[in-house]
């Protein structure tokens, strides 16, 4: 079975730093899709970022970026200076190509400090 | 519309009563999914809708549970006979095609069952 492990319950950071979320998972298939979805506290799950499996390079939106590593099914989210606007739920995602069904972590609650 | 909406945004029951939820996707969007999020969890599949027909319902908790969706839009789903377990968000999302798309969500509706 697919599953998705976010180990860090809750993060924090300072203004203005940089944290890094962490996300492991577990496929057999080698296409898959690799998402972080962020919730506020007003619930909407907004994407953050999106990773497809067969490229190399590492995915990057603005502050965000992640650290992609296949062989280690690793999926780190990075985020850089840090804004106040940006606490929140982190979830990390995985979309099988052969499926539809999106597979979640357990989700990181942010902290960010001012 | 430019975005998943949901209605209603918040829902108070008695046990025992039905309710209804009803999502309605980005327009031209084909797959459509419906997901619940208890307190403090990530995301739990229910059902997913190609067009207007659902090929898979195994992630509906009980026969208490069904949905449907008309003109491969909106989607309506309905909870009979409600219990307290039932209180959580429900999170409706859409996208362009079932698989390799990115799911984009609803702001959900957040039902308590009293």
């Amino acid at each position: 079975a697919q599953t998705v492990t976010q180990s860090q319950p809750e993060m924090s950071v300072q203004e203005a730093e940089t944290v890094t979320l962490s996300c492991t998972y577990d496929t057999s298939e080698s296409d898959y899709y690799l998402f972080w979805y962020k919730q506020p506290p007003s619930r909407q799950m907004i994407l953050v970022i999106r990773q497809e499996a067969y490229k190399q390079q590492n995915a990057t939106e603005n502050r965000f970026s992640v650290n992609f590593q296949k062989a280690a099914k690793s999926f780190s989210l990075k985020i850089s200076d840090s804004q106040l606007g940006d606490a929140a739920m982190y979830f990390c995602a995985c979309l099988m190509d052969s499926n539809y069904q999106l597979i979640w972590g357990a989700g990181t609650k942010l902290i960010i400090k001012p | 519309g430019a975005g998943v909406s949901q209605s209603p945004s918040n829902k108070v029951t008695e046990k025992g009563k039905d309710v209804e939820l009803r999502c309605d996707p980005i327009s031209g969007h084909t797959a459509l999914y419906w997901y619940r999020q208890s307190l403090g969890q990530g995301l739990e599949f229910l059902i997913y809708f190609q067009g207007n027909s659902a090929p898979d319902k195994s992630g509906l908790p009980s026969d208490r549970f069904s949905a449907e969706r008309t003109g491969g839009s909106v989607s309506t789903l309905t909870i009979q006979r409600t219990q307290q377990e039932d209180s959580a968000v429900y999170l409706c999302a859409s996208s362009l095609r079932p698989d390799q798309e990115t799911q984009y969500f609803g702001p959900g509706t957040r039902l308590l069952v009293l």
